[in-house]
């Protein structure tokens, strides 16, 4: 079935370097592309989405981009602070039944260490 | 946070009893979905509704059913709890779409032993 694959599962960095968090998606109809973070015990937050459109997306230390020809997409934080860990987890639509639904990835556990 | 509560927040059962979640929203908005997460699994479609009394399967649906008979309030009945079920239930919402930004609540962990 249509699945969405993210990797690593764990990352763990020191506090002011970047992490890349990266995702496939098997769907090429798929034109919409929300990651979330998650916090210990807490629903997941959205934090930065993308569609087909466009090919980056930044909001100031996040980034996302797009390639749609290889049919994945990442998740870039910059100048990583000890509040950035936690789960995240990237998403991608997917047309089922008449209806776009998301189909997650399984999550990526980020530790930055200070 | 949107205005989405969840209840209860956690909940012990044992196996072969019913049990019911409840989302209720305050923000008027037209779709509500459940979610379980998994270690591993990552979150996975239970049931979705896209307006009052119009609800649809997602792809771990076996042993549940939702109602929705107000625009604000969806829920989750586990008919006979087992401890496959065992899991952290989200129910989230959305304004427009499913491919709109998803809200979600704060979760139920729930246990069945």
């Amino acid at each position: 079935g249509e699945n969405v694959e993210q990797h690593p599962s764990t990352l763990s960095v020191q506090e002011g370097d970047s992490a890349v968090i990266k995702c496939t998606y098997s769907d090429s109809a798929s034109n919409y592309f929300p990651w979330y973070k998650q916090e210990l015990g807490k629903g997941p937050q959205l934090i930065i989405d993308i569609r087909s459109n466009v090919g980056e997306k930044k909001d100031q230390r996040i980034a996302v981009t797009l390639n749609k020809t290889a049919k994945h997409f990442s998740l870039h934080i910059t100048e990583t602070q000890p509040e950035d860990s936690a789960v995240y987890f990237c998403a991608a639509s997917l047309i089922s039944g008449g209806y776009n639904k998301l189909i997650f990835g399984a999550g990526t556990r980020l530790a930055v260490h200070p | 946070d949107a205005g989405i509560t969840q209840s209860p927040r956690h909940k012990v059962t044992e196996t072969g009893t019913p049990v019911t979640l409840r989302c209720h929203q305050t923000e008027n908005h037209r779709y509500m979905y459940w979610y379980r997460q998994d270690p591993g699994h990552g979150l996975r479609l239970i049931h979705y509704s896209y307006g009052v009394k119009d609800t649809d399967k997602g792809e771990v649906s076996d042993g549940y059913s939702v109602s929705r008979s107000k625009t604000e309030d969806f829920l989750l009945t586990l008919e006979s709890a087992t401890s496959s079920q065992t899991s952290v239930y989200f129910c989230a919402i959305s304004d427009t779409s499913w491919a709109d930004t998803q809200y979600f609540g704060p979760g139920t962990r729930l246990t069945v032993l």
